[in-house]
């Protein structure tokens, strides 16, 4: 089965913890994204990535950082600078970035106490 | 102004109806056009991709562009209760630095 897997599902963490967010995708596609979720405000872009190795910041990429290692690899890190980490996260993959279709992970919905 | 306006909803429909989403945009370079379903607690689910103007359909569900209006519009045919859920619009175009751009998302209920 071709696809975006995202794990975990749900992330507990305490607040001063930095957390990893797993994204890997098997459709070979060659840009992937990390966006964010809060109600009432739609899709925001954290970071995205084109190709291996590189990477450029979305309109919210303080507290996050990521990396490009593999192809198929993209995960996010959240870290304690991040002030309001609390969300559901989403990565998304696309074959050439804008120029085609872009498809979705299930996401992980991280809380911090 | 945001470069995606949506109409949030909520919207409210009786099973077997037509039902209309639209979204606007302001950047007439837009060339590509997506529209996505949510269920809750899910990640988005593409349903439709179009490039430039005119209609596309699939199923019970129609996209159309039109490019003049800056307007887009998925019509879902004879609606049930599976389809009640968020629906996304989103687009992009070559000269955005391979960043898509997303509305807020309409809640869909379907009442059977």
């Amino acid at each position: 089965d071709g696809g975006i897997t995202q794990s975990p599902k749900y992330l507990f963490r305490k607040e001063g913890q930095n957390v990893t967010l797993s994204c890997e995708q098997n459709l070979n596609h060659d840009a992937m994204y990390w966006y964010r979720q809060d109600p009432g405000q739609g899709l925001r872009l954290i970071y995205y990535s084109q190709i291996v190795n590189d990477f450029q910041k979305g309109d919210i990429a303080e507290g996050y950082s990521v990396s490009r290692e593999k192809k198929e690899s993209f995960p996010l890190t959240v870290t304690s600078a991040q002030k309001n980490p609390t969300a559901f996260y989403l990565c998304a993959s696309s074959p050439r970035g804008g120029l085609y279709e872009q498809y979705f992970g299930p996401g992980t919905r991280l809380t911090v106490t | 102004q945001k470069e995606v306006e949506q109409d949030p909803g909520p919207l409210s429909v009786p099973e077997g109806a037509i039902v209309s989403l639209n979204c606007t945009y302001s950047n007439s370079a837009f060339q590509y056009f997506m529209w996505y379903r949510q269920y809750s607690r899910k990640g988005p689910e593409l349903l439709m991709y179009t490039y430039s103007s005119g209609n596309k359909e699939d199923g019970r569900f129609t996209a159309q562009v039109d490019k003049s209006s800056k307007y887009i519009s998925l019509f879902i045919r004879d609606s049930q209760p599976s389809d009640s859920a968020t629906y996304l619009c989103a687009m992009s175009a070559t000269n955005t630095g391979n960043q898509f751009y997303f509305g807020t998302g309409t809640s869909l209920t379907v009442i059977p």
